[in-house]
């Protein structure tokens, strides 16, 4: 049984960077992709982008290129998300999900990271 | 990006009753539309898969069905821990995943 834990909530400047864990255990990673998606308060999902760990590729959502960083430590069978550049409009809560299959279901979900930026 | 749109926003419902959410996206997805549920506080899960495929341990009262365009997620027989948030989201285009913009199912 695949289980994702995510590191614990974070405050942060605006224009600083933060990076958020993702601990698989019950799997290596290597065998499917993790992705991520964030929800602002009261707000819907966003999808932010994944990587797939066995082909070392990340792809990203459109609105995020160049400010997120998607990474794999396949050692410690852990995933990252680093995201640059803060605004206050990126609080919100950031879930990392195994990404399954061919038609790409997420599940589990890890519980979910608060990151809030507050100056 | 393709976008979906979902509908209702929000419903109101008695436990027992039929509910029914679309989902209709921007341009043909063929299949590729799972459903989430959200709870407030707590992580989606996934209830269905490629349209109409339920998830392992999902009841059976819940079912989806479409393809192209529209699709619909339909509980058949509400009960009290249904109530919550259900998102779909496409997974045809394989550089950008999106998620519906929610439907909240609440108690009337």
């Amino acid at each position: 049984q695949v289980q994702l834990v995510q590191s614990g909530a974070e405050v942060k400047k605006p224009g600083s960077s933060v990076k958020v864990s993702c601990k698989a255990s019950g799997s290596s990673l290597r065998n499917y992709a993790i992705t991520w998606v964030r929800q602002a308060p009261g707000q819907g999902l966003e999808w932010m982008g994944g990587i797939s760990p066995l082909f070392g590729t990340a792809n990203y959502a459109q609105k995020f290129q160049g400010r997120v960083s998607i990474t794999a430590d396949e050692s410690t069978n852990t995933a990252y998300m680093d995201l640059n550049s803060l605004r206050s409009e990126d609080t919100a809560v950031y879930f990392c999900a195994r990404e399954v299959g061919p038609w790409r279901w997420f599940d589990p979900w890890g519980q979910g990271t608060l990151v809030t930026v507050s100056s | 990006d393709i976008q979906m749109t979902q509908s209702p926003s929000s419903l109101s419902a008695s436990v027992g009753d039929r509910v029914t959410i679309t989902c209709r996206a921007s341009q043909s997805i063929s299949r590729n539309l799972n459903w989430y549920q959200q709870k407030p506080g707590k992580a989606p899960k996934l209830l269905i898969y490629a349209a109409s495929t339920l998830h392992s341990g999902v009841p059976s009262r819940f079912s989806g069905s479409g393809s192209g365009t529209d699709f619909t997620l339909t509980i058949s027989s509400l009960q009290p821990e249904d109530f919550a948030t259900y998102y779909c989201q496409q997974t045809y285009s394989t550089l950008s995943l999106t998620f519906g913009g929610g439907t909240k199912v609440e108690i009337k």
